[in-house]
C-alpha cells in the first residue's frame, strides 16, 4: 500500500519548457489536490478535484492545468514554465470533499526553473 | 480571503523544555487541522479539531481550538529531539464543504539534545 506517489522527485526546467507532474493514490479516495510550498508561505492550493471528471481552481491556478485521468491519477501540467514556478509541489488525496477528512500527502516534487 | 497567521515562525529549544505554537485568524473555520512535516516528505496529519473550545491530547502534544473557532494552539510538553520538524495548521473554509484547506506559514521547530 504505497499511499500517494509522485513523479518525478526532482526536475530542472528552462524558462518556457513544459512538463507534467504525475500523482497517483491507491486508497480509493474521491478527492485529490495539488499544492505548492514556498518558504514562509505554507501550502497554497493550485487545483483540486472533488471526484473523477471534475476539477476546480484553487488559490493560485495561473500557469497550471490539471487532468483527473481516473479515480487514481491527477496530473499537473506547466505549459510554459517560469522562474516564479520554482517550488516544491505536493499532491494530496482525501476520502471525501469534507473539511474534517484527513488529507494524505505525497513526498513532493522539487522543481527548479532557470 | 481567509488567512491563518502562525507564530512563531522559528523556534529552537533545548530538550525537556515546553513550547506553544499559535495559529490565529480573523475568520471562523469549521474545523482546524495540525500537520507535521519532516524534511523531504509531505505533511502528516496530527489532529483535527471541530468544536469551539475543544481540547485534544496526543501523548505530549495538546491541541486547543478557540471558543470562537478563529484560533488554535499546539502545546508540547518536555520536547524531545524527535519533535523536530515543521508544524502546519490548516483551517477548513466555513462557507461550504469544499475540502479546501487554508494553511498557515508553518513553525519550524528544532529541539536540541
Amino acid at each position: 500500500n504505497a499511499g500517494v506517489t509522485q513523479t518525478p522527485k526532482f526536475q530542472v526546467l528552462k524558462t518556457g519548457q513544459s512538463m507534467t507532474l504525475q500523482c497517483a493514490q491507491d486508497m480509493n479516495h474521491n478527492s485529490m489536490y495539488w499544492y505548492r510550498q514556498d518558504p514562509g508561505m505554507g501550502l497554497r492550493l493550485i487545483y483540486y478535484s472533488a471526484s473523477e471528471g471534475t476539477t476546480d481552481k484553487g488559490e493560485v491556478p495561473n500557469g497550471y492545468n490539471v487532468s483527473r485521468l481516473n479515480k487514481r491519477e491527477f496530473s499537473l501540467r506547466l505549459e510554459s514554465a517560469a522562474p516564479s514556478q520554482t517550488s516544491v509541489y505536493f499532491c494530496a488525496s482525501s476520502e471525501a470533499l469534507w473539511d474534517s477528512y484527513e488529507q494524505y500527502f505525497g513526498p513532493g516534487t522539487r522543481l527548479t526553473v532557470t | 480571503t481567509q488567512l491563518l497567521e502562525q507564530s512563531p515562525q522559528f523556534l529552537s529549544i533545548q530538550e525537556g523544555e515546553n513550547l506553544t505554537v499559535y495559529c490565529n485568524s480573523s475568520s471562523v473555520f469549521s474545523s482546524l487541522q495540525w500537520y507535521r512535516q519532516e524534511p523531504g516528505e509531505g505533511p502528516v496529519l496530527l489532529v483535527t479539531v471541530v468544536t469551539g473550545g475543544e481540547v485534544k491530547k496526543l501523548k505530549r502534544l495538546t491541541f486547543q481550538f478557540g471558543d470562537a473557532r478563529k484560533d488554535s494552539s499546539l502545546h508540547i510538553t518536555a520536547a524531545q529531539p524527535g519533535d523536530t520538524g515543521l508544524y502546519l495548521c490548516a483551517g477548513a473554509q466555513s462557507s461550504s464543504n469544499t475540502g479546501k484547506l487554508i494553511f498557515g506559514q508553518g513553525t519550524t521547530l528544532q529541539v536540541k539534545p
